[in-house]
């Protein structure tokens, strides 16, 4: 009940175009969901994130997409570039500060020039 | 935003010593720390949560003597590999949640990751 499960492993995509990533939860307890952009050899940084009062976010060229009812929630990258290309990471936690994320096991994605 | 710094960024070790590694809140109150060890390729695997002045809870299958964690004050906390072995060679990272500027924050921060190879 503690898994979150990622799709796709990798992604290749053209610049310009648009990359989605999507994760999705078994635990419903869950309602804090953040997405992580890692560099090689550099910690984990977040990029956007959602509660499930809401359906959808959007911050500048990334967007999620959040189905509570289907437990799934996706990552829209717009107008990729080289410059997105890192591994991205969805995880799911309680709202609590005391609580630990759980991570999906990432997507590798490669913006092509 | 909140920084978390982690130090050292790489480290290279002698099989059969120790090693510390350093997580620091710069402008926060990290109430709770994560470390989490991630090997190459893969997602970060929790190895332990602590909070502040109390004990750290580990994952199962982490050994607590193997992996010593201290969290004494609300800025730092500690891991120390003891008798470190090749197998531990890995990249460990830290995350901290808490109160930032006042208010109780959700979001986790990052280190920016230690790389430990042991020789």
């Amino acid at each position: 009940q503690q898994q979150v499960k990622q799709s796709p492993q990798s992604l290749i995509v053209q610049k310009g175009g648009i990359s989605i990533i999507n994760c999705a939860y078994e635990n419903t307890a869950f309602d804090y969901f953040p997405w992580y952009q890692q560099f090689p050899g550099k910690g984990p940084a977040l990029l956007i994130a959602i509660r499930p009062d809401v359906s959808e976010k959007k911050e500048g060229r990334f967007t999620i997409s959040f189905n509570k009812s289907a437990k799934q929630f996706s990552l829209h990258i717009m107008d990729s570039q080289p410059g997105d290309s890192a591994t991205y990471f969805c995880a799911a936690s309680r709202d609590n500060y005391g609580q630990n994320f759980v991570f999906g096991p990432g997507t590798r994605l490669s913006v092509l020039p | 935003g909140a920084v978390v710094s982690q130090h050292p960024s790489w480290v290279i070790c002698k099989s059969g010593t120790s090693v510390k590694i350093e997580c620091r809140s710069l402008d926060f109150q990290a109430t709770t720390m994560f470390w989490y060890r991630q090997f190459p390729k893969q997602s970060l695997m929790l190895m332990a949560t602590s909070n502040e002045g109390s004990k750290a809870t580990y994952e199962q299958g982490v050994e607590k003597d193997k992996f010593l964690i201290n969290h004494a004050s609300l800025t730092l906390s500690t891991l120390t590999v003891t008798s470190a072995h090749p197998e531990d060679s890995s990249f460990y990272i830290c995350s901290a949640r808490g109160v930032v500027q006042g208010r109780i924050n959700t979001e986790a921060f990052f280190g920016q990751g230690t790389r430990l190879t042991v020789v």
